[in-house]
């Protein structure tokens, strides 16, 4: 089975680091990825992990443990537009692409 | 660069009525997926489709029926609308390689009274 958990809701600072985590217990795993979804809009595509490490993408960073099935993504120099929910999603290892999703963590920024 | 077109994007039903939801992606994905959303749910995958003509059931496909007759339209029919449907269905489609990630249409906010 598939089981993903994220903490449901997250407060930070403008200008401040926030990291968001993930912990996943799933067969067939084959990825990771981060989506952002700002209310009432689409998610739309953050960050991709298979390998352990950090990927780093300009304010955005994701890492990865296999072992111990952990993810995070950091948010630097947060700025109030970062006010969305993010979804860790894992990409299960299926003939269809599939990915289960977490249920989101919604981070609020404030001044 | 349209991406993934969903149609309607508002609707108000009765329970009981039918009506089909349209999903349309011009980047020539194979795969197609239906999700729902719920407050404090996430994503819930209801069915998808790995190509023209061919379907699967997903997490909770009860209530729901799809088709995919062109590679480029995926429809999500409620038979019977009932209440419990009330939600945000997306659309997504992705590439078959094995890192893309899913494209996502702008939603269907449904209310079944």
């Amino acid at each position: 089975g598939q089981n993903i958990d994220q903490p449901t809701e997250m407060t930070a600072t403008e200008g401040a680091i926030v990291q968001i985590n993930c912990t996943y217990q799933t067969s067939g795993f084959n990825g990771l990825f981060w989506y952002q979804q700002h209310a009432g809009e689409a998610p739309t595509f953050l960050s991709y992990n298979v390998l352990d490490g950090l990927e780093e993408k300009g304010r955005f960073s994701s890492f990865l443990s296999r072992s111990k099935g952990y993810s995070y993504l950091l948010l630097k120099e947060l700025q109030m537009k970062d006010s969305a929910s993010y979804l860790c999603a894992v990409l299960r290892n299926t003939n269809a692409g599939k990915s289960t999703f977490g249920d989101g963590t919604t981070l609020t920024v404030k001044p | 660069n349209a991406g993934v077109t969903q149609t309607p994007k508002f609707r108000v039903l009765k329970t009981g009525q039918s009506m089909t939801l349209l999903c349309a992606q011009d980047m020539n994905h194979e795969y197609m997926y239906w999700y729902r959303q719920d407050p404090g749910m996430g994503l819930r995958l209801i069915h998808y489709s790995v190509g023209e003509g061919t379907t699967a059931k997903g997490e909770v496909p009860d209530g729901y029926n799809v088709s995919r007759l062109k590679k480029q339209n995926f429809l999500l029919g409620l038979e019977s609308a009932a209440p419990s449907q009330t939600s945000v269905y997306f659309c997504a489609s992705r590439n078959r390689d094995r890192n893309q990630p899913q494209h996502f249409g702008d939603g269907t906010r449904l209310s079944i009274l």
